[in-house]
Protein backbone atom coordinates (compact mmCIF):
# COMPACT_ATOMS: atom_id res chain seq x y z
CA UNK A 1 0.00 0.00 0.00
CA UNK A 2 0.63 3.93 -0.73
CA UNK A 3 1.78 6.09 1.86
CA UNK A 4 2.94 9.32 2.20
CA UNK A 5 5.66 11.67 4.88
CA UNK A 6 5.58 15.12 4.94
CA UNK A 7 7.91 15.44 7.69
CA UNK A 8 7.09 19.07 8.59
CA UNK A 9 4.80 19.68 10.47
CA UNK A 10 5.23 23.34 11.03
CA UNK A 11 7.14 25.87 8.82
CA UNK A 12 7.75 29.56 9.71
CA UNK A 13 9.29 31.57 6.31
CA UNK A 14 9.85 35.70 5.71
CA UNK A 15 7.67 37.12 3.13
CA UNK A 16 10.22 37.12 -0.13
CA UNK A 17 11.87 34.44 1.08
CA UNK A 18 12.13 30.94 -0.58
CA UNK A 19 9.98 28.02 0.14
CA UNK A 20 10.75 24.34 0.05
CA UNK A 21 8.03 21.47 1.66
CA UNK A 22 9.05 18.01 2.03
CA UNK A 23 7.61 14.91 0.93
CA UNK A 24 8.75 11.09 1.02
CA UNK A 25 5.91 8.62 -0.47
CA UNK A 26 6.30 4.79 -0.35
CA UNK A 27 5.16 2.78 -3.47
CA UNK A 28 6.41 -0.03 -5.33
CA UNK A 29 5.83 1.27 -9.08
CA UNK A 30 5.67 4.38 -10.78
CA UNK A 31 3.05 6.68 -8.14
CA UNK A 32 0.96 9.66 -9.28
CA UNK A 33 1.99 12.86 -6.82
CA UNK A 34 -0.28 15.56 -5.68
CA UNK A 35 0.15 18.90 -3.92
CA UNK A 36 -3.27 20.43 -2.50
CA UNK A 37 -3.13 23.54 -0.78
CA UNK A 38 -5.92 24.08 2.36
CA UNK A 39 -6.75 28.00 3.09
CA UNK A 40 -8.07 28.60 6.48
CA UNK A 41 -11.64 27.77 6.26
CA UNK A 42 -11.65 26.54 2.99
CA UNK A 43 -11.72 22.72 0.92
CA UNK A 44 -8.02 21.42 -0.77
CA UNK A 45 -6.91 23.23 -4.18
CA UNK A 46 -4.79 21.41 -6.31
CA UNK A 47 -1.53 23.02 -7.16
CA UNK A 48 0.30 20.68 -9.11
CA UNK A 49 0.56 16.96 -10.18
CA UNK A 50 3.05 14.71 -11.28
CA UNK A 51 1.84 11.86 -13.77
CA UNK A 52 4.87 11.04 -15.73
CA UNK A 53 7.75 13.03 -18.04
CA UNK A 54 9.10 15.85 -17.61
CA UNK A 55 10.31 15.27 -13.12
CA UNK A 56 10.03 19.58 -12.59
CA UNK A 57 6.44 20.67 -12.58
CA UNK A 58 4.46 23.92 -12.92
CA UNK A 59 1.86 24.86 -10.57
CA UNK A 60 -0.74 27.64 -9.70
CA UNK A 61 0.36 30.50 -8.16
CA UNK A 62 4.50 29.98 -9.00
CA UNK A 63 5.02 27.03 -7.21
CA UNK A 64 6.54 23.99 -8.51
CA UNK A 65 8.16 20.58 -7.45
CA UNK A 66 10.38 17.91 -8.52
CA UNK A 67 10.26 14.53 -8.88
CA UNK A 68 13.28 12.10 -7.47
CA UNK A 69 12.93 8.73 -8.21
CA UNK A 70 15.94 7.71 -6.37
CA UNK A 71 15.01 9.99 -3.01
CA UNK A 72 11.11 9.11 -3.47
CA UNK A 73 10.67 12.56 -3.03
CA UNK A 74 7.95 15.23 -4.20
CA UNK A 75 9.14 18.47 -2.59
CA UNK A 76 7.01 21.54 -3.10
CA UNK A 77 9.01 24.50 -3.79
CA UNK A 78 8.31 28.55 -4.55
CA UNK A 79 11.06 30.97 -5.31
CA UNK A 80 9.51 33.59 -3.41
CA UNK A 81 6.71 33.42 -1.05
CA UNK A 82 3.75 35.95 -0.29
CA UNK A 83 1.80 36.46 2.74
CA UNK A 84 -1.25 35.26 1.14
CA UNK A 85 0.41 31.54 0.70
CA UNK A 86 -0.11 30.81 4.39
CA UNK A 87 -2.25 27.82 4.66
CA UNK A 88 -1.98 24.10 5.30
CA UNK A 89 -0.20 21.97 2.43
CA UNK A 90 -0.59 18.09 1.69
CA UNK A 91 1.03 15.92 -0.81
CA UNK A 92 -1.14 12.94 -1.88
CA UNK A 93 -0.04 9.93 -3.64
CA UNK A 94 -1.98 7.61 -5.88
CA UNK A 95 -1.92 4.40 -7.81
CA UNK A 96 -3.56 3.20 -10.31
CA UNK A 97 -4.38 -0.45 -9.44
CA UNK A 98 -5.85 -1.40 -5.92
CA UNK A 99 -7.01 1.83 -4.31
CA UNK A 100 -7.99 3.80 -6.79
CA UNK A 101 -8.25 7.20 -4.07
CA UNK A 102 -5.30 9.55 -3.20
CA UNK A 103 -3.68 8.95 0.02
CA UNK A 104 -2.73 11.98 1.67
CA UNK A 105 0.24 13.04 4.36
CA UNK A 106 -0.34 14.50 7.79
CA UNK A 107 0.30 17.49 6.21
CA UNK A 108 2.70 21.09 6.63
CA UNK A 109 1.41 24.15 7.94
CA UNK A 110 3.02 27.69 6.74
CA UNK A 111 3.25 30.19 8.25
CA UNK A 112 4.85 33.92 6.37
CA UNK A 113 6.15 36.20 8.61
CA UNK A 114 5.86 39.57 7.24
CA UNK B 1 -22.87 22.13 -10.72
CA UNK B 2 -19.38 24.53 -10.90
CA UNK B 3 -17.84 22.77 -8.30
CA UNK B 4 -18.40 19.89 -5.56
CA UNK B 5 -20.80 20.69 -3.20
CA UNK B 6 -21.22 19.86 0.43
CA UNK B 7 -24.28 20.09 2.77
CA UNK B 8 -23.71 21.33 5.97
CA UNK B 9 -21.68 23.26 6.48
CA UNK B 10 -21.24 22.98 9.35
CA UNK B 11 -23.56 20.49 11.43
CA UNK B 12 -23.50 19.87 15.69
CA UNK B 13 -25.21 17.33 17.01
CA UNK B 14 -25.77 15.72 20.42
CA UNK B 15 -24.05 12.22 21.14
CA UNK B 16 -26.07 9.43 20.07
CA UNK B 17 -27.67 11.28 17.24
CA UNK B 18 -27.72 10.19 13.49
CA UNK B 19 -26.31 12.32 11.03
CA UNK B 20 -26.52 12.68 7.39
CA UNK B 21 -23.96 14.18 5.29
CA UNK B 22 -24.84 15.24 1.73
CA UNK B 23 -22.25 15.35 -1.34
CA UNK B 24 -22.95 16.62 -4.91
CA UNK B 25 -20.06 16.11 -6.91
CA UNK B 26 -19.26 18.05 -10.12
CA UNK B 27 -21.93 16.85 -13.11
CA UNK B 28 -20.66 14.11 -15.09
CA UNK B 29 -18.18 12.96 -12.48
CA UNK B 30 -18.37 9.15 -11.93
CA UNK B 31 -15.95 8.99 -9.40
CA UNK B 32 -16.91 9.84 -6.04
CA UNK B 33 -14.61 10.04 -2.89
CA UNK B 34 -15.22 10.75 1.12
CA UNK B 35 -12.46 11.78 3.53
CA UNK B 36 -12.34 12.62 7.03
CA UNK B 37 -9.69 15.26 8.60
CA UNK B 38 -9.71 15.26 12.28
CA UNK B 39 -8.18 18.65 14.31
CA UNK B 40 -4.39 18.76 13.39
CA UNK B 41 -4.33 15.36 11.26
CA UNK B 42 -4.43 14.62 7.74
CA UNK B 43 -6.50 13.05 5.61
CA UNK B 44 -8.22 9.93 5.95
CA UNK B 45 -9.80 7.83 3.09
CA UNK B 46 -13.34 6.85 4.20
CA UNK B 47 -14.60 5.43 0.84
CA UNK B 48 -15.20 5.96 -2.91
CA UNK B 49 -17.88 5.20 -5.57
CA UNK B 50 -17.43 4.02 -9.16
CA UNK B 51 -21.17 5.46 -10.28
CA UNK B 52 -22.97 3.90 -7.82
CA UNK B 53 -21.43 1.04 -6.62
CA UNK B 54 -18.71 1.46 -3.60
CA UNK B 55 -15.56 -1.16 -4.30
CA UNK B 56 -13.69 0.12 -1.55
CA UNK B 57 -15.13 0.57 1.74
CA UNK B 58 -12.12 -0.42 3.98
CA UNK B 59 -11.46 3.16 5.01
CA UNK B 60 -14.94 2.99 7.41
CA UNK B 61 -14.05 3.26 10.54
CA UNK B 62 -16.90 1.38 12.18
CA UNK B 63 -20.05 -0.19 11.22
CA UNK B 64 -21.48 3.04 12.53
CA UNK B 65 -20.66 4.35 9.48
CA UNK B 66 -22.09 3.84 5.63
CA UNK B 67 -22.49 5.67 2.84
CA UNK B 68 -24.57 5.38 -0.29
CA UNK B 69 -24.77 7.05 -4.17
CA UNK B 70 -27.91 7.16 -5.74
CA UNK B 71 -28.54 8.34 -9.72
CA UNK B 72 -24.02 8.16 -9.93
CA UNK B 73 -24.57 11.49 -8.68
CA UNK B 74 -25.46 12.97 -4.77
CA UNK B 75 -23.78 10.82 -2.23
CA UNK B 76 -24.83 10.69 1.13
CA UNK B 77 -22.62 9.86 4.09
CA UNK B 78 -24.14 8.44 7.01
CA UNK B 79 -22.98 8.50 11.03
CA UNK B 80 -25.13 5.93 13.44
CA UNK B 81 -25.42 6.42 16.88
CA UNK B 82 -22.33 9.55 16.48
CA UNK B 83 -19.76 9.08 19.40
CA UNK B 84 -17.56 12.41 20.57
CA UNK B 85 -14.56 10.67 18.33
CA UNK B 86 -16.88 11.26 15.20
CA UNK B 87 -15.98 15.08 15.40
CA UNK B 88 -14.25 16.37 12.41
CA UNK B 89 -14.36 18.02 8.96
CA UNK B 90 -15.71 15.50 5.89
CA UNK B 91 -14.39 16.28 2.40
CA UNK B 92 -15.82 15.37 -0.67
CA UNK B 93 -14.46 15.28 -3.59
CA UNK B 94 -14.90 13.96 -7.61
CA UNK B 95 -13.20 13.26 -10.75
CA UNK B 96 -13.94 12.69 -13.92
CA UNK B 97 -13.69 8.79 -14.15
CA UNK B 98 -12.08 7.36 -10.98
CA UNK B 99 -8.46 7.40 -10.10
CA UNK B 100 -5.73 7.41 -11.42
CA UNK B 101 -5.36 8.30 -15.08
CA UNK B 102 -3.67 10.70 -16.97
CA UNK B 103 -5.30 13.48 -16.83
CA UNK B 104 -7.72 13.07 -13.92
CA UNK B 105 -7.60 14.97 -11.04
CA UNK B 106 -9.70 15.16 -7.75
CA UNK B 107 -11.95 18.30 -6.99
CA UNK B 108 -12.68 18.86 -3.14
CA UNK B 109 -15.92 20.71 -1.66
CA UNK B 110 -15.76 22.74 1.40
CA UNK B 111 -16.51 20.21 3.49
CA UNK B 112 -18.74 19.69 6.75
CA UNK B 113 -17.50 20.27 10.08
CA UNK B 114 -19.43 17.94 12.18
CA UNK B 115 -19.55 18.59 16.28
CA UNK B 116 -20.91 16.05 18.32
CA UNK B 117 -21.25 16.73 22.15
Amino acid sequence: AQSVTQPDIHITVSEGASLELRCNYSYGATPYLFWYVQSPGQGLQLLLKYFSGDTLVQGIKGFEAEFKRSQSSFNLRKPSVHWSDAAEYFCAVGAGTGRRALTFGSGTRLQVQP
Amino acid sequence: GAGVSQSPSNKVTEKGKDVELRCDPISGHTALYWYRQSLGQGLEFLIYFQGNSAPDKSGLPSDRFSAERTGGSVSTLTIQRTQQEDSAVYLCASSLVVLLGVGTEAFFGQGTRLTVV
